[in-house]
């Protein structure tokens, strides 16, 4: 496809439980961004790849979140024993560079912990 | 950490009308940029701005980055109905070449 894709779009978990979010960068991107949008808010920088260097990870809220990015392309942002708190709007971008300017955001995937 | 205010929250205007919003933080950033997101998208970026007191214009939307670095606008001239969205600001502090702070958004509906 052309541009970043993301699933599921929709995710309605119950606390406790275990959820992993995806994220399919556009082909020959070597940065990736996971961000997370709650209701009413910006969006809050979670964790940054860029390609095979370690990962930024200094926007994860606590050690129940994790991501990681395989073979330089996909990626899964995965949450541990979820929490309401965790209910957001999970956005995933991609760049070809370093530069913050060329993020192309995917459309989110939209979690909801019961 | 750095932190942008942007203001308004939300907008109610009549197609036609211009419309102003601004941002501003409590520490200098190097690129301020403009960003609107429809319902269930993510945000598109419509203006970056790469240096102090830097005028753009995309069409009908212009934005300028503050000479104290500190601040931005975007104004939107001549509003229409498909401008309705959530306009957010972002910007990229010193000693990062990526990470972005954003705003909080300002929620613009235009009324036909």
């Amino acid at each position: 496809g052309a541009g970043v894709s993301q699933s599921p779009s929709n995710k309605v978990t119950e606390k406790g439980k275990d959820v992993e979010l995806r994220c399919d960068p556009i082909s020959g991107h070597t940065a990736l961004y996971w961000y997370r949008q709650s209701l009413g808010q910006g969006l809050e920088f979670l964790i940054y790849f860029q390609g095979n260097s370690a990962p930024d990870k200094s926007g994860l809220p606590s050690d129940r979140f994790s991501a990681e990015r395989t073979g330089g392309s996909v990626s899964t942002l995965t949450i541990q024993r979820t929490q309401q708190e965790d209910s957001a709007v999970y956005l995933c971008a991609s760049s070809p560079a370093r530069g913050g300017d060329t993020q192309y955001f995917g459309p989110g995937t939209r979690l909801t912990v019961l | 950490g750095q932190q942008l205010n942007q203001s308004p929250q939300s907008m109610f205007i009549q197609e036609g009308e211009d419309v102003s919003m601004n941002c501003t933080s409590s520490s200098i950033f190097n690129t301020w940029l403009w960003y609107k997101q429809d319902p269930g998208e993510g945000p598109v970026l419509l203006i970056a701005l790469y240096k102090a007191g830097e005028l753009t214009s995309n069409g009908r939307l212009t934005a300028q980055f503050g000479i104290t670095r500190k601040d931005s606008f975007l104004n939107i001239s001549a509003s229409i109905p498909s401008d309705v969205g959530i306009y957010f600001c972002a910007g990229q502090g010193q000693g990062s070449n990526y990470k972005l702070t954003f705003g909080k958004g300002t929620l613009l509906t235009v009324n036909p």
